[in-house]
């Protein structure tokens, strides 16, 4: 499985755009990247999900490079609502032995 | 209607007890999961079911015994419980087991078992 970095935790303002960066160095060809977010008491909830270059969906964009080490969430125009935990994960077509991180914690403050 | 259920939403139990937690979903999802999500929010995979057919049975101590009667049902039974088991369960389901692209985890809100 596919390692992850991503920064323990960040804080933006309302109305901001935030980019979370995950790094996966040893990402491999089959391996898609998955981003979650977890609020207090509930289960992690799927947001995007890509291969290469964008995708955008109605809450957000993924950003990935070329060499595809890294990824880059951006949330648009955060409100306090999207204070969560989100979590980078890379999964290849096989079983989904997904291996979630610490995340990265986002705080938005009014 | 909630995809992904599972009670309790708390458990408190003390060391040596047998409890049994339960889930289900309503998707018509293939697959099935437990997750355990520890106090320093670390989130691994404890077992997954396909059609009622275990498919991943990681680590986890034989006093875990998964079933799924059905497979929009899997359910968790922990014998003997002791104090390390203590953490967030969560039960999740995907419509496919072969592919990890479109096809994400739906999770359930959890279980939080503490033993005393």
């Amino acid at each position: 499985l596919a390692k992850t970095t991503q920064p323990i935790s960040m804080d933006s303002y309302e109305g901001q755009e935030v980019n979370i960066t995950c790094s996966h160095n040893n990402i491999a060809t089959n391996d898609y990247i998955t981003w979650y977010q977890q609020f207090p008491s509930q289960g992690p909830r799927f947001i995007i999900q890509g291969y290469k270059t964008k995708v955008t969906n109605e809450v957000a964009s993924l950003f990935i490079p070329a060499d595809r080490k890294s990824s880059t969430l951006s949330l648009p125009r955060v409100s306090l609502s999207d204070t969560a935990v989100y979590y980078c994960l890379v999964a290849d077509t096989g079983f989904q032995k997904l291996v979630f991180g610490t995340g990265t914690r986002l705080l938005v403050s009014p | 209607d909630t995809a992904v259920s599972q009670t309790p939403k708390y458990l408190v139990t003390q060391m040596g007890n047998d409890k049994s937690i339960k889930c289900e979903q309503n998707l018509g999802h293939d697959t099935m999961y437990w997750y355990k999500q520890d106090s320093k929010k670390f989130l691994k995979i404890m077992f997954s079911y396909n059609n009622k057919e275990l498919i991943i049975n990681e680590t986890v101590p034989n006093r875990f015994s998964p079933k799924s009667p059905d497979k929009a049902h899997l359910n968790l039974h922990i014998n003997s419980l002791e104090l390390g088991d203590s953490a967030v369960y969560f039960c999740a389901s995907s419509a496919s087991r072969d592919r990890a692209y479109n096809s994400p985890l739906h999770f359930g809100n959890g279980t939080r078992l503490t033993v005393t």
